[in-house]
C-alpha cells in the first residue's frame, strides 16, 4: 500500500518556467489537497478537491492551477514560476465518508525557483 | 476567522522528562482538532484528534493531548520523552464552516536530548 505518492521529490526551476507537480493516491479517497510549507508559517492550503471534476480554492491559490480527472490523481500546475513559490509542497488525501478522518500526506516536493 | 497558534518555535526537553507542546485555537463552535508529527524530509503523520467526548485524548507513540475549552487550548503531552520523539509538531483545526478546509499552526520543533 503506497499511500500518497508525490513526484518529483526535488526540482529547480527558473523564473517563468512552468511545471506540474504530480500526486497520486491508492486509497480510493475522495478528498485530495495541496499545501505549501514555508518556515515559520506552517502549512497553507492551496487547492483541494472533493472528487473527480470538483476543485476549489484554499488560502493561497494564486499562481497555481489544479484539475481532477480521476479519483487517484491530483496534479498541481505552476504556469509561470516565481521565486515566491519556492517552498515544499505536500499533497494529502482522506476519505470524505467519515467526517473526522485525518489526512494522509505524501513526502513532499522541494521546489526552488531561481 | 479560524486559526491555530503554536506559541513556541522550539521546545527542549531531556530524555525521560515529560514534554508539552502548546496549541491554542480560535474557531466558532465546537472544534475538530488534530496533532501531526513531521520527521525530516517526510510528510506529516497523524498523531491524534479531538472531536468530542473525553477531554484527554490518547494517540500514537504514547502521546496524548488535553482539550480545554475555557482556555481554547489543545496541548500535546507525553509523560516520558524519547530522543526519537525529536521532530516538528503541528497542530491543526478544521474549518467548521467548510469541512474541506484545515488550518495548521506554524509548527514546534521538539528537541529531546539524551
Amino acid at each position: 500500500n503506497a499511500g500518497v505518492t508525490q513526484t518529483p521529490k526535488f526540482q529547480v526551476l527558473k523564473t517563468g518556467q512552468s511545471m506540474t507537480l504530480q500526486c497520486a493516491q491508492d486509497m480510493n479517497h475522495e478528498y485530495m489537497s495541496w499545501y505549501r510549507q514555508d518556515p515559520g508559517m506552517g502549512l497553507r492550503l492551496i487547492h483541494y478537491s472533493v472528487g473527480a471534476g470538483i476543485t476549489d480554492q484554499g488560502e493561497v491559490p494564486n499562481g497555481y492551477n489544479v484539475s481532477r480527472s480521476t479519483t487517484e490523481d491530483f496534479p498541481l500546475r505552476l504556469l509561470s514560476a516565481a521565486p515566491s513559490q519556492t517552498s515544499v509542497y505536500f499533497c494529502a488525501s482522506r476519505s470524505s465518508l467519515i467526517v473526522d478522518q485525518p489526512q494522509h500526506f505524501g513526502d513532499g516536493t522541494r521546489l526552488s525557483i531561481l | 476567522a479560524q486559526s491555530v497558534a503554536q506559541p513556541e518555535d522550539q521546545v527542549n526537553v531531556a530524555e525521560g522528562n515529560p514534554l508539552t507542546v502548546k496549541c491554542t485555537y480560535s474557531v466558532s463552535g465546537n472544534p475538530y482538532l488534530f496533532w501531526y508529527v513531521q520527521y525530516p524530509n517526510r510528510g506529516l503523520q497523524f498523531l491524534l484528534k479531538y472531536i468530542t467526548g473525553d477531554n484527554l485524548v490518547k494517540g500514537s507513540y504514547g502521546f496524548e493531548a488535553e482539550f480545554n475549552k475555557s482556555q481554547t487550548s489543545f496541548h500535546l503531552k507525553k509523560p516520558s520523552a524519547l530522543v526519537s520523539d525529536s521532530a516538528l509538531y503541528f497542530c491543526a483545526v478544521r474549518d467548521m464552516s467548510n469541512f474541506n478546509k484545515f488550518y495548521f499552526g506554524s509548527g514546534t520543533k521538539l528537541n529531546v536530548k539524551p
